[in-house]
């Protein structure tokens, strides 16, 4: 089977602009979460879908928002991007939440 | 009290030693724990889960569980240089509904081997 893919996997964006991240999960895989990291701040979860549902949520601000397809295909968003919002975003999927496999993961830099 | 944790680190071990990765959790219902290996600049990679009590082997890695003190390890026998990196434990807790769908990270223990 083909792993997660993740697109694009380099951004450079502006402050003040939004941005578009998709990842496609293994075949099979219902669940899709997505993680911010930094440098020194470890894995933090933003969001996780299920079967086009949202089913868990992380402590982040409204600017992140996400949304899956009827294919599993998943979709984050961010919106008035601030220079804090530099990190490797990262999707993982799973067939029912618990064991994920991780993308490669989104490298943004906001300027 | 964080739901999931671990030492930073860096342990630092010799090559050829056993490495110990220790992690607690403090949800007493949960049930899934897994390992997860990410090399810098990578993304997490799985390397072990377990489910039950005692120990579970996988070449050179063993997981080991105990519910009862609340507590996960994994060791790493014959350690290498290659097997530097940073060793995320993950523990199945409950999401928004109040079941257990979530998977909570822990910050990682940083592990170098040296030569």
């Amino acid at each position: 089977k083909a792993g997660v893919t993740q697109t694009p996997r380099y951004l450079i964006k502006t402050r003040g602009q939004q941005v578009t991240l998709s990842c496609s999960p293994i075949s099979g895989h219902r669940s899709v979460s997505w993680y911010q990291q930094t440098p020194g701040q470890g894995l933090q979860f933003l969001f996780e879908y299920f079967s086009e549902t949202q089913r868990n949520k992380g402590n982040f601000p409204g600017r992140f928002s996400g949304r899956q397809f009827s294919n599993s295909r998943s979709e984050m968003n961010v919106s008035t991007l601030e220079l804090g919002d530099s990190a490797l975003y990262l999707c993982a999927s799973s067939s029912t939440g618990d064991t994920q496999y991780f993308g490669p993961g989104t490298r943004l830099t906001v300027l | 009290q964080k739901e999931v944790e671990q030492n930073s680190g860096p342990l630092s071990v010799p090559e050829g030693a056993i490495a110990s990765l220790n992690c607690t959790y403090s949800d007493r219902g949960s049930q899934s724990f897994f390992w997860y290996r990410q090399y810098s600049g990578k993304s997490p990679e799985l390397i072990m889960f377990i489910y039950s009590n005692g120990d579970k082997e996988d070449g050179r890695f063993t997981a080991q569980l105990n519910k009862a003190s609340q507590y996960v390890s994994l060791l790493i026998r014959d350690s290498q240089p290659s097997d530097s990196a940073t060793y995320l434990c993950a523990v199945v807790g409950k999401g928004f509904s109040g079941g257990y769908n979530k998977l909570i990270f822990g910050a990682g223990t940083r592990l170098a081997v040296h030569p």
